[in-house]
């Protein structure tokens, strides 16, 4: 199989403060992982691609030094939202690929991120 | 721009058949998916083609024209837990996966 995991599932945190979301793929290496955000009843907005060991690409209108993201090894990728703000609350997710035929993306279990 | 087009909303009755189409226009194409994500969970892999006509599996089928730039996903036999989002992804230009808005099939009883 193929499983990505996502750590933590839910977090609430006071705006001002950095919250960081963990994916890690479990049975394989991925040469990419992407994050994406979802609003409720909308689609996967992609923010980034993060490859190991380079700096990751980001997606028009996402600002890179809001969501840091590393990616520190072929099984892990890390998303910061810094300083986070209410409007950052939203349902983040990863997803990542075992090669670059990238015929599925294996997504993690998502991090539902509440800004109070 | 880039940009996937597929309904908002359908509604059939379990048991029928229902065919959620989508249309694409992206820069580069090499493959039209289609993932499935109840609420509150992640989207989950359905199906993939990369090159014209129909692919089965099990109760679902998709279909892909790249003339046409268009597909659908076709569900047989429709269950209650069928019940859920359906997104249309196109691969395309730079490997970059672009989603579809969704479409929310509602089923009746």
């Amino acid at each position: 199989g193929a499983v990505v995991s996502q750590h933590p599932s839910r977090v609430i945190c006071k705006s001002g403060t950095s919250v960081k979301i963990e994916c890690r793929s479990l049975d394989f290496q991925a040469t990419t992982m992407f994050w994406y955000r979802q609003f409720p009843k909308q689609s996967l907005m992609l923010m980034a691609t993060s490859n190991e060991g380079s700096k990751a690409t980001y997606e028009q209108g996402v600002e890179k030094d809001k969501f840091l993201i590393n990616h520190a090894s072929l099984t892990l990728s890390t998303l910061t939202v810094t300083s986070a703000h209410p409007e950052d609350s939203s349902f983040y997710i990863c997803s990542a690929i075992k090669d670059r035929a990238m015929r599925e993306q294996y997504f993690g279990p998502g991090t539902r991120l509440t800004v109070t | 721009g880039q940009s996937l087009e597929q309904p908002s909303e359908v509604t059939a009755v379990e048991g029928a058949i229902v065919q959620i189409n989508c249309t694409y226009q992206t820069s580069g194409f090499y493959g039209l998916s289609w993932y499935q994500q109840h609420d509150g969970g992640a989207p989950t892999f359905l199906s993939y083609n990369a090159l014209d006509g129909l692919e089965e599996t099990g109760r679902f089928s998709s279909f892909l024209s790249r003339s046409d730039s268009y597909g659908y996903l076709l569900l047989q036999e429709l269950q209650m837990k069928d019940s859920a989002s359906y997104f249309c992804a196109v691969r395309a230009i730079d490997d970059k996966i672009i989603f579809g808005k969704g479409t929310r099939l509602h089923i009746l009883p």
